[in-house]
C-alpha cells in the first residue's frame, strides 16, 4: 500500500476554516484518496474521496494538488463536533485492496470554542 | 436507514476462552470489513467478507476467522484468546467491494 504521511496533530478556533494536509508522494495513478474521521468513543467515519479533481460534499471540500503527490482537506468551518482524529487514506481502485483501508496514525484535531 | 450495528458492546473474557462478535450491515450492502483498533498498533485490517466469501485478509494469525451469512450479517472469532487480543473491534459495510465504508461503534473486548 502507497504510504501517506500528516502531521500528528493540528489547533484551530471555532468557526474558522482548517487546512488538514496529506502528503503522498508515492501515490499510483489508480490509487483514489479517501478521507475519514473518528470522533471519540465512535468508530470511524467516512468524509470525502477524490481521484484528480478537487471535490466537494456537505462536510468538507478535498484540494488535490496537480501531480497528486499531496492533498488537503478543508473544513471550511469549524465546530467543537469537529475534533477528531483524521485519517488521509490511498485505496487502490484496482488490485486486491477489496473492503480494506490501511490507516496511518492521523491528524489529532484540536478545536478550540 | 439504520447504521451498522455490533453486538455486544463491551465483552469480558478470561485468556484461552473463545469469542464471536456479530455485525449486522447497512440494509443493502454486501460487503463487510472488520478491523482491530488498539492504542499501539492503530487500526489494523482483519478481512472483508462480499457475498459469503472471504475476499481479503489481514496479517494476522489463524485464530481470528470469521464469516458472512446469506443476509450479508458477519460474524468474527477469535478462538484461544490472549492478553493482546484485547482491543476495540470493528466492523464497517459498504455498498460496492471498493466503495466507502461505515462503520459501526465497535466491540470493547477485554481479555483478562
Amino acid at each position: 500500500d502507497a504510504k501517506t504521511t500528516q502531521p500528528n496533530s493540528m489547533e484551530s478556533n471555532e468557526e474558522e476554516p482548517v487546512h488538514l494536509p496529506c502528503n503522498h508522494s508515492t501515490i499510483s495513478g489508480t490509487d483514489y484518496i479517501h478521507w475519514y474521521r473518528q470522533l471519540p468513543s465512535q468508530g470511524p467515519e467516512y468524509v470525502i474521496h477524490g481521484l484528480t479533481s478537487n471535490v466537494n460534499n456537505r462536510m468538507a471540500s478535498l484540494a488535490i494538488a496537480e501531480d497528486r503527490k499531496s492533498s488537503t482537506l478543508i473544513l471550511h468551518r469549524a465546530t467543537l463536533r469537529d475534533a477528531a482524529v483524521y485519517y488521509c487514506i490511498l485505496r487502490d481502485a484496482g488490485g486486491t485492496s477489496y473492503g480494506k483501508l490501511t490507516f496511518g496514525q492521523g491528524t489529532i484535531l484540536t478545536v478550540h470554542p | 436507514k439504520a447504521g451498522v450495528t455490533q453486538t455486544p458492546r463491551y465483552l469480558i473474557k478470561t485468556r484461552g476462552q473463545q469469542v464471536t462478535l456479530s455485525c449486522s450491515p447497512i440494509s443493502g450492502h454486501r460487503s463487510v470489513s472488520w478491523y482491530q483498533q488498539t492504542p499501539g498498533q492503530g487500526l489494523q485490517f482483519l478481512f472483508e467478507y462480499f457475498s459469503e466469501t472471504q475476499r481479503n485478509k489481514g496479517n494476522f494469525p489463524g485464530r481470528f476467522s470469521g464469516r458472512q451469512f446469506s443476509n450479508s450479517r458477519s460474524e468474527m472469532n477469535v478462538s484461544t484468546l490472549e492478553l493482546g487480543d484485547s482491543a476495540l473491534y470493528l466492523c464497517a459495510s459498504s455498498s460496492e467491494r471498493r466503495g466507502e465504508q461505515y462503520f459501526g461503534p465497535g466491540t470493547r473486548l477485554t481479555v483478562t
